[in-house]
């Protein structure tokens, strides 16, 4: 069955410094792949996604992320994080179809 | 481009009132979801339209809970009689079809008291 891991619930790091953010999944097949952040209060904003191709993606905001096939990763970063990237980050999984499946979320605290 | 407008954003209701979501999906998309997210299970795919018709409701939690898309621009979700277990927020997304990015609305936080 297709599943999605964000293994860290919670991470804090200090301004200016750097992010990663971790993705597992499970799937036969080539997954789609997706980030999104959601800001408190507000819905979820695509972060960038992964269909094919150059296995490192660029994204809004500064981050990129890297598609791992053989460790079946599709982890976040960002060189140096800002205040303003303090939100909850969603990784999902796409089948091909219309269904995504959503990780639980990671929750990052930046520190002045 | 407005992007998905949902509306109201923020719902306080009583318990066995019937409660009406509202979603405008953007213009040209032909899929629309309706999300639910909590903190004990996240994120979950209540309905699935494609071209106004749904497709896959599997998700939708009992029968006390229906949706409907009478055209391309709108898409309303029910609640009748709500429960103080369906206090969460519920997104809407659009997307152009497929296995396409889905684009998420702003939410609605419902509280049933």
């Amino acid at each position: 069955a297709q599943s999605v891991t964000q293994p860290d619930i919670h991470i804090t790091v200090s301004e200016g410094a750097s992010l990663e953010l971790r993705c597992n999944y499970s799937y036969g097949a080539t997954p789609y792949l997706f980030w999104y952040v959601q800001s408190p209060g507000q819905g979820l904003q695509l972060l960038l996604k992964y269909f094919s191709g150059d296995t490192l993606v660029q994204g809004i905001k500064g981050f990129e992320a890297e598609f791992k096939r053989s460790q079946s990763s599709f982890n976040l970063r960002k060189p140096s994080v800002h205040w303003s990237d303090a939100a909850e980050y969603f990784c999902a999984v796409g089948s091909g179809t219309y269904k995504y499946i959503f990780g639980t979320g990671t929750r990052l605290k930046v520190l002045a | 481009d407005a992007g998905v407008i949902q509306s109201p954003r923020h719902e306080v209701t009583e318990m066995g009132q019937e409660v009406t979501l509202r979603c405008k999906p953007i213009s040209g998309h032909n899929s629309l979801f309706w999300y639910r997210q909590t903190m004990m299970r996240g994120l979950e795919l209540l309905i699935y339209f494609n071209n106004n018709v749904p497709i896959d409701d599997s998700g939708m939690p009992e029968d006390r809970f229906s949706a409907k898309m009478p055209n391309a621009s709108f898409s309303t979700l029910k609640i009748q009689p709500s429960e103080p277990r369906d206090s969460a927020v519920y997104f809407c997304a659009s997307s152009p079809g497929g296995p396409d990015t889905q684009y998420f609305g702003p939410g609605t936080r419902l509280t049933v008291l």
